[in-house]
């Protein structure tokens, strides 16, 4: 987990709010993915991006949810009008490149919990 | 579609012994696999891989094994030791194409090694 900050650790929302995850990725990292773990499963690919651009958003759902990595801070994943079923660990992962075979430059964030109530 | 498995959700082994974790996939598309080992409330952490034109690899105390004919894939961890209590993610890549590095995780498995 070597320097991938992510923030807030634990969010707690009621339904229908709005959350707001943020996600820093290692120094010299220009490479965010975004996973999800629901209870009980593993963590699923949600989205990938580099500066500015989102490149493969194929495990995003269709609504409420979007990313961002604006040239400047954070990377953020929003996620609009919150059900129950949103509860979950969000993990932001970065890496150097694009395409990289070694799993050990995929470096994980220590997650944000999101309870929807 | 869970394109990777890992059927034990627990595995419970004795300090010192051998700790052997199995996964199973089914897209035989997916090219390099990988273990991830993760601590509760932490992100997961990489252990070792395996590119699929191998059939073993090894690092220290962890091997991992794979099988292409069966899709299958095992780690084994000797000897097993306290501090490799964890719940342990296989993952398959998936690069569909340029610059889309997903990983394709199983539901994990919970390692306890007893002293």
């Amino acid at each position: 987990n070597a320097g991938v900050m992510q923030n807030p650790r634990h969010l707690v929302r009621r339904r229908g709010q709005e959350a707001r995850l943020r996600c820093s990725p290692m120094k010299g990292h220009s490479h965010v993915y975004w996973y999800r773990q629901l209870p009980e499963e593993g963590l699923k690919f949600m989205v990938y991006l580099q500066k500015e651009n989102i490149i493969d958003e194929s495990g995003m759902p269709k609504e409420r949810f979007s990313a961002e990595f604006p040239k400047e801070g954070p990377s953020i994943l929003r996620i609009q009008q919150v059900v129950r079923g949103d509860s979950a660990a969000y993990f932001c992962a970065s890496s150097p490149f694009a395409v990289d075979r070694l799993g050990n430059t995929i470096y994980f964030g220590e997650g944000s919990w999101l309870t929807v109530v | 579609d869970q394109q990777v498995k890992q059927n034990s959700p627990s595995l419970s082994v004795q300090e010192g012994r051998i700790s052997i974790l199995n996964c199973d996939y089914t897209n035989s598309m997916f090219d390099y696999f990988l273990w991830y080992k993760k601590y509760p409330a932490e992100g997961p952490t990489f252990l070792i891989s395996i590119s699929s034109i191998k059939d073993k690899n090894e690092d220290g105390r962890f091997t991992v094994f794979l099988n292409k004919s069966a899709k299958h894939l095992s780690l084994h961890i000797v000897p097993s030791q306290p501090g490799d209590s964890a719940v342990y993610f296989c993952a398959a890549h998936d690069t569909p194409m340029q610059g889309a590095q997903k990983l394709v995780f199983g539901q994990g498995t919970r390692l306890t090694i007893n002293p």
